[in-house]
């Protein structure tokens, strides 16, 4: 079956650091992929999306390139804020069936000033 | 446009009770589904609903279960609580077909069994 494998965490950055999570993925078709981010209290919500191989999602200064050849989705971005400090999740969804994704274990972020 | 709405937000519960949790999709989305997020499991797919039809199933077990109305809504319930059913519920709208596979979450069901 379908599987999301990311980087464990905690990640400890200073705010301006640059920033990598890691995620790889396994999948039967051909998926779109995800990064979800969670703020404390609160639910899920989409950070950026690719459908395709080689498609490039980016979000709020968030990047994440589909890369088939390695099922990979690395999400970068190149100078964090404080207000970053979240947990992110990768996810891919098989066809046009959202409703049942996949979700790596999630990687939490902390941002110090 | 509104967003998902959960109800409650809270809730305890004992041991053996039963719990049923309500979810309120986007407007013009027909699918919702069922999340479970423990800090040991991360998040875990309970169940999916299309059109008042039970589309996807999760591993858990029948004490787990759902519904979706004809207005989308959906519903679920966990029978014969236990204390590992402690744990926040999402529930997640998509627009079911056609789409890119993005979902929208509500804030979440926070359960704790005692």
């Amino acid at each position: 079956g379908d599987s999301v494998t990311q980087m464990e965490g905690p990640v400890t950055l200073s705010e301006e650091a640059f920033l990598t999570i890691n995620c790889t993925y396994t999948a039967t078709g051909y998926p779109s992929l995800f990064w979800y981010v969670q703020y404390p209290g609160e639910g899920l919500q989409l950070l950026l999306k690719a459908t395709k191989a080689d498609d490039k999602g980016s979000n709020k200064g968030f990047e994440a390139t589909y890369r088939k050849e390695t099922t990979s989705f690395h999400l970068e971005k190149g100078s964090v804020q404080v207000s970053d400090s979240a947990v992110y999740f990768c996810a891919l969804s098989e066809g046009t069936n959202a409703g049942k994704s996949t979700f790596g274990d999630g990687t939490t972020l902390t941002v110090k000033p | 446009k509104a967003g998902v709405t959960q109800t409650p937000r809270y809730l305890i519960k004992t041991r053996g009770q039963q719990v049923t949790l309500s979810c309120s999709p986007i407007s013009g989305h027909r699918s919702v589904s069922w999340y479970q997020q423990t800090p040991g499991q991360g998040l875990q797919f309970l169940f999916e609903y299309f059109s008042e039809t039970q589309r996807n199933k999760g591993n858990f077990p029948g004490r787990f279960s759902g519904r979706q109305f004809s207005n989308s809504r959906s519903e679920m319930n966990v029978s014969t609580l236990e204390l590992g059913d402690s744990a926040l519920y999402l529930c997640a709208s998509s627009m079911g077909q056609t789409n890119t596979g993005e979902l929208f979450f509500g804030e979440g069901s926070r359960l704790t069994v005692l």
